[in-house]
């Protein structure tokens, strides 16, 4: 069965500094992988997605994620970090076949200090 | 109007009362979903529909009852609530019912049941 793992539900860094964000899968067929962010207030929006055409994919706002099989992780990565970035980060797996349902981590709220 | 819109954003209700939520997607799409986001858990996937027909229902108590009149409408009809269905409910939209489908959701409507 498909599952999640979000490492740290809570992550604060400074402005300018290295944002990772840990996210491992357990999946039984090869996986989609999602990150989706949330603002306040807000509903979920798509990052980036791993669809295994390459194992690095960038997505929006100058955020990566790089799939590793052997370590089942899908970890998400920002070189600099920004103010704008505070907000929560759910990482998920599709549950594959001809299923359309994604399996959501617990979320990691992510703090930017000045 | 564009993506994804719910209405209400905030609604309070009693738990003899009955209310309905609604969900409306501009994006052409074919597939649509209910989500529960309730605090330091996991988005709880609650029902799909694809091309209007129900193909996802996850235990979801009898006092939920979703109502899908076409692909750019959902709704979810609540009554006799507990104190404990308070959360966000997310609808999310997405072209087809896939794994590697990207879902677009909306704002939510924030549900406090007293």
């Amino acid at each position: 069965a498909q599952s999640v793992t979000q490492l740290g539900s809570h992550v604060s860094v400074s402005e300018g500094a290295l944002v990772l964000l840990r996210c491992n899968y357990s999946s039984s067929v090869p996986p989609y992988l999602f990150w989706y962010v949330q603002y306040p207030n807000q509903g979920l929006q798509l990052l980036l997605k791993y669809t295994s055409a390459a194992t690095l994919v960038k997505g929006i706002n100058g955020f990566e994620a790089e799939f590793k099989k052997s370590e089942t992780s899908f970890h998400l990565t920002k070189p600099s970090a920004h103010m704008s970035d505070a907000a929560e980060y759910f990482c998920a797996v599709s549950l594959g076949g001809s299923q359309g349902n994604l399996i959501f981590g617990k979320g990691t709220k992510l703090s930017v200090k000045p | 109007e564009t993506g994804v819109t719910q209405t209400p954003r905030h609604l309070v209700m009693g738990m003899t009362n009955k209310k309905s939520l609604k969900c409306e997607q501009h994006l052409g799409h074919n597939a649509m979903y209910w989500y529960k986001q309730s605090a330091k858990k996991p988005l709880e996937l609650m029902f799909v529909y694809s091309l209007e027909e129900r193909v996802e229902n996850n235990s979801v108590p009898s006092r939920f009852s979703p109502e899908c009149p076409n692909s750019s409408h959902l709704f979810l009809h609540l009554h006799t609530l507990q104190p404990e269905d308070s959360a966000l409910y997310l609808c999310a939209s997405s072209p087809g019912w896939g794994f590697q489908e990207t879902q677009y959701f909306g704002p939510g409507t924030r549900l406090l049941v007293l």
